[in-house]
Order: structure tokens, then sequence, then C-alpha cells
């Protein structure tokens, strides 16, 4: 079964800042890989997904960016931060039966 | 209107109660049904997938009806362990391979002793 590494765990950034969030996947390969947000107090948004290396199509339009360089690496970007940028961060990998998700990167922009 | 809505609760029952959640889609050509489990400040976690036929995984028992766009999960004898929040998730029909999932806002639920 497969098993998602996310870091960091936590991460405070003061408005401005870039961002890069990593996530590497284990045990499959070629994976539909998907970046979600959840903004307190609130459901799951998918930003971005994944279907092979260099193939990103974006679901929400903001400032926010993601890559693929390689097969079961998933990296999300930004190169200035604000304040609605907040929110736990997800990384997920297409299972047979639903998702996986990487235990998430918590955002807070300052 | 959203794509999937549910009963944000909160839900306080007892231990040993039954405790039903609903979830409704918009969309008619959703293919797949789940429901997740978040615990607080952790990623969601699969509890199961939703057949047309209905199914049962111990104490837990998921419903749909595709005609109604309506989805049911049911907990018996509830434990403390039960506590968390529940997510009721859809993807779409899609002609690629991506299954985006569509989440509910979610309905929490606290089990007391």
């Amino acid at each position: 079964s497969q098993t998602i590494h996310q870091w960091p765990a936590t991460l405070v950034q003061p408005v401005g800042s870039p961002l890069s969030l990593e996530c590497t996947v284990e045990g499959t390969s070629n994976p539909n890989l998907y970046w979600y947000r959840q903004a307190a107090g609130r459901g799951l948004q998918l930003l971005f997904y994944s279907v092979g290396i260099g193939q990103i199509s974006s679901e929400v339009p903001q400032n926010l960016s993601a890559s693929r360089p390689q097969d079961r690496q998933f990296i999300l970007s930004s190169k200035k931060l604000l304040l609605s940028d907040s929110g736990f961060y997800l990384c997920a990998c297409q299972g047979d039966y639903g998702y996986t998700f990487g235990s998430g990167t918590r955002l807070t922009v300052v | 209107r959203k794509e999937v809505e549910q009963d944000p609760g909160p839900f306080n029952v007892p231990e040993g109660a039954t405790v039903a959640f609903n979830c409704t889609y918009s969309n008619s050509a959703s293919q797949s049904f789940f429901w997740y489990r978040q615990d607080c400040r952790k990623e969601p976690k699969l509890l199961m997938s939703v057949y047309s036929s209905g199914n049962e995984d111990g104490r837990f028992t998921a419903q749909l009806n595709r005609a109604s766009q309506y989805i049911s999960l049911l907990i018996r004898d509830s434990k403390l362990s039960d506590s968390a929040t529940y997510l009721c998730v859809v993807t779409p029909w899609t002609s690629g391979s991506a299954r985006q999932l569509t989440f509910g806002s979610g309905t929490q639920l606290t089990v007391l002793p």
C-alpha cells in the first residue's frame, strides 16, 4: 500500500514570503496526486492534481502553483504568500479504493 | 447550491447510541461515494466506500440512493473513539484516470461517556 510523506508539519510564514511544500509517495508508481487545502472550519478544496510527470491541472486560480518533477514527487509553491493562504494543506494519492492522504502541513501566514 | 451537502452538527450522543448522518449531492453523474473520518487537526482517513446495494462494516452501515442523490452513514453502539468529523465524499465521472474528490464540509460527532 502507498505511503505519503509531507513536510513540514507546521509552518509560520510572513505575508509576501515564498512557499514550498513537498509531498513524496512510496509503494506505488505513476500515481495520480492531488493537493487539497482545508481552511479553518471549512471543507477540503481541491487545488491541483497531476496524472504524471510535468502534468498539472489547476482547479482554483490563485497565487499558488504546483509541479511534478518526478513520478512520486509533488510540490506546492507560492512566490508571495497572502494571509488567505493560511490553512491545512494535504497531499493525496489515488488508490484502487479511495484516496490516501499525507499527514498535512498546517500553514499560518502572519 | 453546494455540490455535496451535509448537516454540520454537532451531534452529541451518549455511548451506545445509534446515530445517522445524511448527505446529498448535486451532480447526478457522480460515480463513486465514500465516507471519510477526520480527527481534530489530522488528515482524513477512509472509513468506507458506499455501494448502491448498501454495505456494512462492523458497527457502520452506508447506504446510497442514486435516484434521490442521497448517502447515509449509520453508526451503531457508538464508542468514545467514534468522536470525529465525518466527511461525505463524491467523485464525478471523468474520461481520464483522475478522480477528483468533492468533499462535504463534514458532520461533527461527539460521543459522551
